[in-house]
């Protein structure tokens, strides 16, 4: 089975930084993009980043770029993100999810994801 | 930029058929997938590739996908399906729609 298991959300006033893993198991992580999606309270999902398996490729949503860095190590089958400069705004359940190839397509879908990890911006 | 439109919400009643839509801009020319959300827990795929369905998906779910607009259709609801829907697509980058809620009642 597939398990995908977020961990290090937590309360951050603004500007400061934070660190979420995503730990997986059940399958050959190495050998697929992995991606991290976000939905604050009440409100929709986001797209917020995607890796691609080997690490080399990563792109981000506009609103994150430049201060979340999505790294993997495949050694330990684990996703991270760092994040800082942190703004309220960035509030939200933050979901790791598994790709279906090792690079970032178009014809990719997000399957499964994880329970998700809260991160809470305020001062 | 690219966006996918849902409507906010979706009401049915037990039994019946249920369609929720998803617009963009020559969205038929592109992969759209479907993915439900109860309260409290994570989403779940409920449709790939437009109107594939993972094992373990019951065959009253399933999509379609023309010109600008993609559906899920659910038939026969039950209110088990009660909950969110989100239809996800590409452009340069992964997009979600809003939403929509559904309620079985």
């Amino acid at each position: 089975e597939v398990l995908l298991l977020e961990s290090g959300g937590g309360s951050v006033e603004p500007g400061g930084s934070l660190r979420l893993s995503c730990e997986a198991s059940g399958f050959i992580f190495k050998n697929y993009a992995m991606s991290w999606v976000r939905q604050a309270p009440g409100k929709g999902l986001e797209w917020v980043s995607t890796i691609s398996a080997g690490g080399s490729t990563v792109d981000y949503a506009d609103s994150v770029k430049g201060r979340f860095t999505v790294s993997r190590d495949n050694s330990k089958s684990t996703l991270f993100v760092h994040m800082s400069s942190l703004r309220v705004e960035d509030t939200a359940f933050y979901y790791c999810a598994k790709g279906t190839s090792a690079v970032i397509t178009p014809g990719d879908w997000f399957d499964p994801w994880g329970q998700g990890t809260l991160v809470a911006v305020s001062s | 930029s690219f966006e996918l439109t849902q409507p906010p919400s979706v009401s049915v009643s037990p039994g019946q058929t249920a369609n929720i839509t998803c617009s963009g801009v020559n969205l038929g020319d592109k992969f759209v997938f479907w993915y439900q959300q109860k309260p409290g827990q994570s989403p779940v795929l409920l449709i790939y590739q437009d109107n594939k369905r993972p094992s373990g998906i019951p065959e009253r779910f399933s999509g379609s996908n023309s010109d600008n607009t993609a559906t899920l259709t659910i038939s026969g609801t039950q209110a088990l399906d009660d909950g969110d829907y989100y239809c996800h697509s590409w452009d340069t980058r992964a997009v979600f729609g809003g939403g929509t809620k559904l309620t079985v009642l």
